[in-house]
């Protein structure tokens, strides 16, 4: 059965304070994303990688950075967290082609107080 | 890009056909069409894919029209278990841009 994990289900963090998000697959994807999701806004991007040492800006890059040293393994960087980052933050890895599904981790749940 | 537009919310009842509709009137030559459903504290998970006509796989179907500027899931006789968020997604993958609706959020009522 394939699989997104995500280090943490919920986190409670403070203003200013660095915060990191691990995403790990094993389905051997070259593609892993970074989504945040608030009410009434849907997913929106905020970087990919489509490969080892390679990213791109999303949609909603401000305040937000990424590693992936490893293929497995995607890591979402807040260098100090803000109030406006409270959300929850889902992380999918996807297979390479024109056709083909991205598959979810269950999400974090950042609270920045 | 595609800017995708879908219903907020939506109710039906247990046994009904649901049918909702999404709206991708600048939809580009290569795009697709796909669908998701979200549970609550669950990611997204992928119901189904197309680029014309119909699609059908064992939990939908999908209706696209020949102008591409809409689309639409139908899920057939619907149970409790598919009170969810259904998201539509509109892209193509060779030069990552996507559009993702807001969501609909669906309620099945017994």
């Amino acid at each position: 059965d394939v699989k997104v994990t995500q280090s943490s289900r919920y986190l409670v963090k403070r203003t200013g304070e660095k915060v990191f998000l691990e995403c790990v697959q094993d389905m051997d994807h070259e593609n892993m994303f970074w989504y945040r999701q608030d009410p009434g806004l849907g997913l929106r991007l905020i970087y990919f990688s489509y490969d080892v040492k390679m990213k791109e800006k999303g949609d909603i890059p401000e305040g937000y950075s990424v590693s992936r040293e490893k293929k497995e393994r995607f890591s979402l960087i807040l260098e100090s967290a803000s109030t406006n980052q409270t959300s929850m933050y889902l992380c999918a890895s996807r297979g390479g082609g024109a056709l083909g599904e991205q598959f979810f981790g269950p999400g974090t749940r950042l609270t920045v107080l | 890009l595609a800017k995708t537009t879908q219903p907020i919310s939506m109710d039906s009842y247990e046994g009904q056909e649901v049918n909702i509709t999404c709206s991708h009137n600048n939809i580009a030559t290569n795009d697709y069409i796909t669908w998701y459903q979200q549970f609550p504290s669950q990611g997204p998970r992928f119901i189904i894919q197309g680029y014309k006509t119909k699609v059908t796989n064992e939990v939908a179907s999908l209706f696209i029209p020949a102008d591409r500027k809409s689309s639409t899931l139908s899920l057939p006789r619907v149970s409790l278990s598919d009170t969810a968020v259904y998201y539509c997604l509109v892209g193509e993958w060779s030069n990552y841009q996507l559009i993702w609706g807001a969501g609909t959020k669906l309620i099945i009522k017994p």
